[in-house]
């Protein structure tokens, strides 16, 4: 069964400042998309960003990008210039398997500071 | 707000009460799902449905009991539930089993 660890339960970060969210997943298979979801306290889970395992570059989206490391396992989350509205609960998960389940990680609380 | 809308937003109901938990999409998906979501666990996948077929029960008690009469609608029917069950119930969607969903805003059920 696939796993996501997301090792930080909280963080926080200066406006402005860059922040990295760490996540790290066990699966067998070679083909398989990882996510990263954002819940603000509204609770609309929103997604940030998607990365294909099969893509060697890592994924953008305008100030998030993350760092994917297919051979570690691990596929962080970069947001840089943070700003006090990034300030939310923060999901890692995981999609694969013959069904292409979504496995979520326990999530990563976002503080930022003004 | 997003293409995923859930009724009713918060509920309150009795261990003997008998209600519905309903999700619309309007984004033409053709997988839908229910998660649960309690304070400090991981979101818990409950039901998927693809193409209205149930293709997955993540051991579910049988007081949740979920129908999908057409690939935009999702209920979760609700019966004699315990106070344990009392947490965040999110809808999303996805175009394919396996897509990035989108997620509705949730119910917040609380079960006295």
């Amino acid at each position: 069964a696939q796993t996501v660890t997301q090792s930080q339960p909280e963080m926080s970060v200066q406006e402005a400042e860059t922040v990295t969210l760490s996540c790290t997943y066990d699966t067998s298979e070679s083909d398989y998309y990882l996510f990263w979801y954002k819940q603000p306290p509204s609770r609309q889970m929103i997604l940030v960003i998607r990365q294909e395992a099969y893509k060697q570059q890592n994924a953008t989206e305008n100030r998030f990008s993350v760092n994917f490391q297919k051979a570690a396992k691990s596929f962080s989350l970069k947001i840089s210039d943070s700003q006090l509205g990034d300030a939310a609960m923060y999901f890692c998960a995981y999609g694969g398997g013959s069904n292409y389940k979504l496995t979520f990680g326990k999530g990563t609380l976002l503080t930022v500071n003004p | 707000e997003t293409g995923v809308t859930q009724t009713p937003r918060h509920l309150v109901m009795g261990m003997t009460n008998k209600k519905s938990l309903k999700c619309e999409q309007h984004l033409g998906h053709n997988a839908m799902y229910w998660y649960k979501q309690s304070a400090k666990k991981p979101l818990e996948l409950m039901f998927v449905y693809n193409f209205k077929e149930q293709t997955e029960n993540n051991s579910v008690p049988s007081r949740f009991s979920p129908e999908c009469p057409n690939s935009s609608h999702l209920f979760l029917h609700l019966h004699t539930l315990q106070p344990e069950d009392s947490a965040l119930y999110l809808c999303a969607s996805s175009l394919r089993q396996g897509d990035e969903q989108f997620f509705g805003p949730g119910t917040r059920l609380t079960v006295l």
